[in-house]
């Protein structure tokens, strides 16, 4: 099966640091990747939609200047959260899609973001 | 209102029972559903898709109607390793991608 990693699993960071998650496609290629964020007893919310090649599109209420997305490769997208706050601890998952926008999206399996 | 929206539980039920799932949904134009499985600070997987003719897999059977945009889960003789959160997942085709969108969750416990 389709398989997605994402790096670290777990960071820990001081206030107004920046932390990049990395998110891959490893035995398949992925034109389109999804940022999610979920809060403790919450839903997974869609941050963005990572392009190859092009800008991210961010959701209403994400800010784009503090979520960097980057999609350099077919298999690899990047977020970076930009001077982190308390309030960014969170667990963030990519979901990538196996062969059209319209596929089975694959999970990655989250990383958990804790700033102190 | 949220988009999708399920009771949050938890349900706490024996092995061997039966235990059923409800979602709702607004968005009346939603073309696919599906329900997906978290457990405990891991990602989720998916458990399975949803149709309008109604589809089980196993100990899992689910419906949809789209008349009243309410999909179920039924799942029959449960096991322990079914404990975990279960995803009801809508598809929104909108912007020309397939955006999911995700409820809340519902917490099954299952106990000896």
């Amino acid at each position: 099966g389709a398989v997605v990693s994402q790096h670290p699993s777990r960071v820990i960071c001081k206030s107004g640091t920046s932390v990049k998650i990395e998110c891959r496609s490893l035995d398949f290629q992925a034109t389109t990747m999804f940022w999610y964020r979920q809060f403790p007893k919450k839903s997974l919310m869609l941050m963005a939609t990572s392009n190859e090649g092009s800008k991210a599109t961010y959701e209403q209420g994400v800010e784009k200047d503090k979520f960097l997305i980057n999609h350099a490769s077919l298999t690899l997208s990047t977020l970076t959260v930009t001077s982190a706050h308390p309030e960014d601890s969170s667990f963030y998952i990519c979901s990538a899609v196996r062969t059209n926008l319209w596929g089975e999206q694959y999970f990655g399996p989250g990383t958990r973001l804790t700033v102190t | 209102r949220k988009e999708v929206e399920q009771d949050p539980g938890p349900f706490n039920v024996p092995e061997g029972a039966t235990v059923a799932f409800n979602c709702t949904y607004s968005n009346s134009a939603s073309q696919s559903f599906f329900w997906y499985r978290q457990d405990c600070r891991k990602e989720p997987k998916l458990l399975m898709s949803v149709y309008s003719s109604g589809n089980e897999d196993g100990r899992f059977t689910a419906q949809l109607n789209r008349a009243s945009q309410y999909i179920s889960l039924l799942i029959r003789d449960s096991k322990l390793s079914d404990s975990a959160t279960y995803l009801c997942v809508v598809s929104d085709l909108s912007g020309g991608y397939n955006k999911l969108i995700f409820g809340a969750g519902t917490r099954l416990a299952v106990h000896p």
